[in-house]
């Protein structure tokens, strides 16, 4: 079953703006990881943050981990046409290090 | 990019016969994963591997089975394909230092099953 879930499942802005992706999950974890996939290609890994870690930057990415609420957000700042694909979190679990579990991503989309 | 294909990159087959998908990756990575990616699911795992001949399940490996004589060869077989497996299907390679690091994704393969 799926151990992260991505809000909201659709988001729709214009370029420029910001966009904020939240990503909850249910048990302990070891690190969370956010994914993008632009349609019809595989996944790219974006970032990772570990769950000692509050706060993470790359670029304009910006992620956060708030392991007492179980959360993660990623936000994606001055957005571009570029940025429109899917968003995923993914997370391991404390006694199961080997694997990744997949939410179900959500949907971006930057308008131009 | 990481260096990984699959093959093929899209198959059309009938319901009962045998499938088998290829994963190739040439950066020696140890740990390789397959997961299928359906609307409405996400990615889900299905099998992988974490050493030549060492593979394990996933969360959705009925009717699937898998095998690694090389490091750098993956096969995901469906014995005998029925329609709900009809999906996009994934490999993916992580770091050396096991799952939990990034893992790496190749392009998919469309697999639809009649």
């Amino acid at each position: 079953s799926q151990q992260g879930e991505e809000d909201p499942q659709a988001l729709s802005i214009q370029e420029g703006e910001n966009a904020t992706m939240n990503c909850s999950y249910k048990t302990s974890i070891n690190n969370l990881q956010w994914y993008r996939q632009n349609s019809g290609r595989g996944l790219v890994h974006l970032i990772l943050i570990r769950s000692n870690e509050r706060e993470k930057h790359s670029g304009r990415l910006r992620v956060t981990l708030d392991t007492s609420k179980k959360s993660s957000s990623l936000l994606i700042t001055a957005s571009r046409a570029a940025d429109t694909a899917s968003y995923f979190c993914a997370t391991d679990y404390q006694g199961g290090s080997e694997k990744l579990v997949f939410g179900k991503g959500m949907k971006l989309t930057v308008n131009p | 990019d990481a260096g990984i294909t699959q093959s093929p990159r899209h198959k059309v087959t009938e319901t009962g016969t045998p499938v088998t998908l290829r994963c190739h990756q040439t950066e020696n990575h140890r740990y390789m994963y397959w997961y299928r990616q359906d609307p409405g699911h996400g990615l889900r795992l299905i099998h992988y591997s974490y050493g030549v001949k060492d593979t394990d399940k996933g969360e959705v490996s009925d009717g699937y089975s898998v095998s690694r004589s090389k490091t750098e060869d993956f096969l995901l077989t469906l014995e005998s394909a029925t329609s709900s497996q009809t999906s996009v299907y994934f490999c993916a390679i992580s770091n050396p230092g096991g799952g939990t690091d990034t893992q790496y994704f190749g392009p998919g393969t469309r697999l639809t099953v009649l």
